[in-house]
């Protein structure tokens, strides 16, 4: 597709069960940013993966999470033994690099419901 | 209802009207600046970019001020309509490497008709 795409778009797990979100980038991007967003809040940074170097992984809240990306393309985002304050809407981005002063685009977002 | 903690800064402004959003930044070196626009329901959308040998640039309705020295970012939105209303964030980057993008608080605007 043309855009970023997340899957699933909603998400509800019972507290403690494992969950994995996807991210398709725009094909070609090297840059690629996973983003936590809770209701009513601004964008906290989780993980970013650039090309083949190694991911920053500053942003992950706790060994919980995890988030691996394949191939240079499609990421996963891994919550495990998820609890309520997990809920929230997981953005991911993506990036060129052909240009660094670049602008990222964003997908529609995970929205994971920990009940 | 919303759910209790940080609430978004807000502003209201007349549909016509001109409306500023501020930000304020705190990495002196960051290189390049983003404002993105959020509708309910959806991700970001990128609005306008500056680089940090601009000042100002201007794009549709829509101007970017750079200032920085006091490290603060502006966006003017000029004769404002029914769908600027949304979240508006600044984002920064460093440029040498570590491309992270970091994003300010976030305001909300709303266009009264």
């Amino acid at each position: 597709g043309a855009g970023v795409s997340q899957s699933p778009s909603n998400k509800v797990t019972e507290k403690g069960k494992d969950v994995e979100l996807r991210c398709d980038p725009i094909s070609g991007h090297t840059a690629l940013y996973w983003y936590r967003q809770s209701l009513g809040q601004g964008l906290e940074f989780l993980i970013y993966f650039q090309g083949n170097s190694a991911p920053d992984k500053s942003g992950l809240p706790s060994d919980r999470f995890s988030a691996e990306r394949t191939g240079g393309s499609v990421s996963t985002l891994t919550i495990q033994r998820t609890q309520q304050e997990d809920s929230a809407v997981y953005l991911c981005a993506s990036r060129t690099d052909r240009d660094r002063n670049t602008e990222a685009f964003f997908g529609q977002g995970t929205r994971l419901t920990v009940v | 209802g919303e759910s209790v903690g940080l609430h978004l800064p807000t502003l209201s402004v007349q549909e016509g009207d001109n409306s500023i959003i501020n930000c304020a930044y705190s990495n002196s070196a960051s290189d390049y600046f983003i404002w993105y626009k959020q509708e309910s329901g959806k991700g970001p959308q990128f609005i306008i970019d500056i680089r940090s040998n601009m000042d100002k640039r201007q794009g549709q309705r829509v101007t970017v001020l750079l200032n920085k020295t006091v490290k603060h970012l502006s966006l003017q939105i000029a004769a404002t309509q029914p769908g600027d209303s949304a979240v508006y964030f600044c984002a920064e980057s460093i440029d040498f490497g570590n491309e992270k993008l970091t994003f300010g608080t976030g305001t909300r605007l709303t266009i009264i008709p």
